[in-house]
């Protein structure tokens, strides 16, 4: 699986828009970008995953470079609960592993 | 519909004893994987089930460690003897697989304590 980087951390206030940045510079043609987040001690819960084409649900967006080496994680409207680590993780799906890496510690505050 | 259901939420143990961990996957799903967080490191990936069969395992850190699946549907994984590094958060997610870019499922996980 690609490797991923990602910030250590970050802040957002809430209400605004979290946008957090991920790169993965080796990302192959068949490996999709995903994002989870680990919100204090639960289990990772799933986010967005995206090809190549920007993704929207109810949680996110997933915008994705057109060379598709880096891609951004934008929470709209961030509030307290979103506080949690976000992982973006590249991988082909169900088959493989998940390879969580650091991640990105977002800390909500008022 | 019920999530992904883990057993024990929490288990203390003494270094070279038995423990059993247990997993309940969402019905339907095949896919099963294990991973675990030790203390102050990442989230590491431990196996991967489809239905019964083991598909990956190499993450299994050594023989002390040993996964079930029977059936295809809840899973298992026995740790003998434990030892103090064995401590950590254990995470089993499931995902379906009708769509091979679906998302997987996380358990609230099981935390071990090795004394």
């Amino acid at each position: 699986d690609a490797k991923t980087t990602q910030p250590p951390s970050m802040d957002c206030a809430e209400g605004r828009a979290a946008n957090l940045p991920c790169n993965h510079s080796t990302i192959s043609g068949n490996e999709y970008v995903y994002w989870y987040r680990q919100i204090h001690s639960q289990g990772p819960q799933y986010i967005i995953h995206g090809l190549k084409n920007n993704e929207t649900n109810e949680m996110a967006s997933l915008i994705i470079t057109e060379d598709r080496k880096s891609s951004t994680l934008i929470l709209p409207h961030a509030t307290l609960r979103d506080t949690a680590v976000y992982y973006c993780i590249v991988s082909l799906g169900t088959a493989s592993k998940l390879t969580f890496g650091t991640g990105t510690r977002l800390q909500v505050t008022l | 519909e019920a999530g992904v259901t883990q057993f024990p939420s929490h288990s203390v143990i003494e270094k070279g004893q038995t423990v059993t961990l247990r997993c309940d996957p969402i019905s339907g799903h095949d896919n099963l994987y294990w991973y675990r967080r030790v203390m102050g490191k990442e989230i590491k990936f431990l196996l991967h089930f489809v239905k019964e069969s083991k598909q990956d395992e190499s993450g299994m850190p050594n023989n002390r460690f040993l996964a079930e699946r029977t059936g295809g549907t809840y899973s298992t994984l026995k740790v003998q003897p434990a030892e103090l590094e064995d401590s950590g958060v254990y995470f089993c997610a499931s995902s379906w697989n009708g769509d091979p870019y679906t998302e997987a499922f996380f358990g609230q996980g099981t935390r071990l304590t090795v004394v």
